[in-house]
């Protein structure tokens, strides 16, 4: 299983809702990560996790807040969202929080706020 | 801070060789992906640089050249499914692995 799975794949949201991303792995993976990717640009870095714990936030804003239950998934809870944070929300996977290994990507959720 | 360049767009035609360019300043290079995504899909890893060179992978290629903050993309034998943006992405030196991404590249081959 090569995989990186992420649901929902689209979501609509209101800027008073709350609602969650997940993502999940089961090659073993002991980093993951949240990307942002706006249209006809690069993913931006959000989060890392490393062995379950947070090593990495891009100073992103509050109303993202991440959460790792166990090593094979990785949330994104929203709150309060915004229309510019509209964007493909991208989740990856590498095999070693310590810098071993290419990253391996999900298809993403796709998040409309209006 | 990092700074990664790309050129923006290019064409080329099937069956063609293409070169996309990467210049990149880093404090602290750990290493050199490459990364291809079709439009409304994940980015796919196509190659991997730590050390000055070539490194070859069927009909890709890739150069790094850590003294010169400069890798390419070479692409032979171009077909239609080629057409796609390349991301080049540069790794930091850190307790944990931090990759971040170029300006990317959009990759349209004509026939």
């Amino acid at each position: 299983d090569t995989e990186v799975t992420q649901t929902p794949k689209h979501l609509v949201m209101g800027m008073t809702n709350k609602k969650s991303l997940k993502c999940e792995q089961h090659m073993g993976h002991r980093a993951m990560y949240w990307y942002k990717q706006k249209a006809k640009k690069p993913p931006e870095l959000m989060f890392v996790y490393s062995y379950e714990k947070l090593s990495i936030n891009e100073s992103v804003p509050s109303r993202f807040s991440p959460e790792c239950p166990n090593s094979s998934l990785l949330n994104l809870h929203l709150h309060a969202l915004q229309p510019e944070d509209s964007a493909l929300y991208l989740c990856a996977s590498s095999q070693s929080g310590g810098g071993a290994g290419e990253l391996f990507f999900g298809e993403g959720s796709r998040l409309t706020v209006l | 801070g990092q700074n990664i360049d790309q050129p923006t767009e290019m064409t080329a035609t099937e069956g063609a060789i293409v070169q996309i360019n990467c210049t990149y300043q880093t404090s602290g290079f750990n290493g050199l992906f490459w990364y291809q995504q079709h439009a409304g899909e994940a980015p796919t890893f196509l190659s991997y640089n730590v050390l000055d060179g070539l490194e070859e992978k069927g009909r890709f290629s890739s150069f790094l050249s850590r003294s010169k903050g400069y890798s390419y993309l070479l692409l032979k034998e171009l077909q239609m499914k080629d057409s796609a943006s390349y991301l080049c992405a540069v790794r930091s030196f850190g307790a944990t692995n931090k990759l971040i991404f170029g300006t990317g590249t959009l990759l349209a081959v004509q026939p």
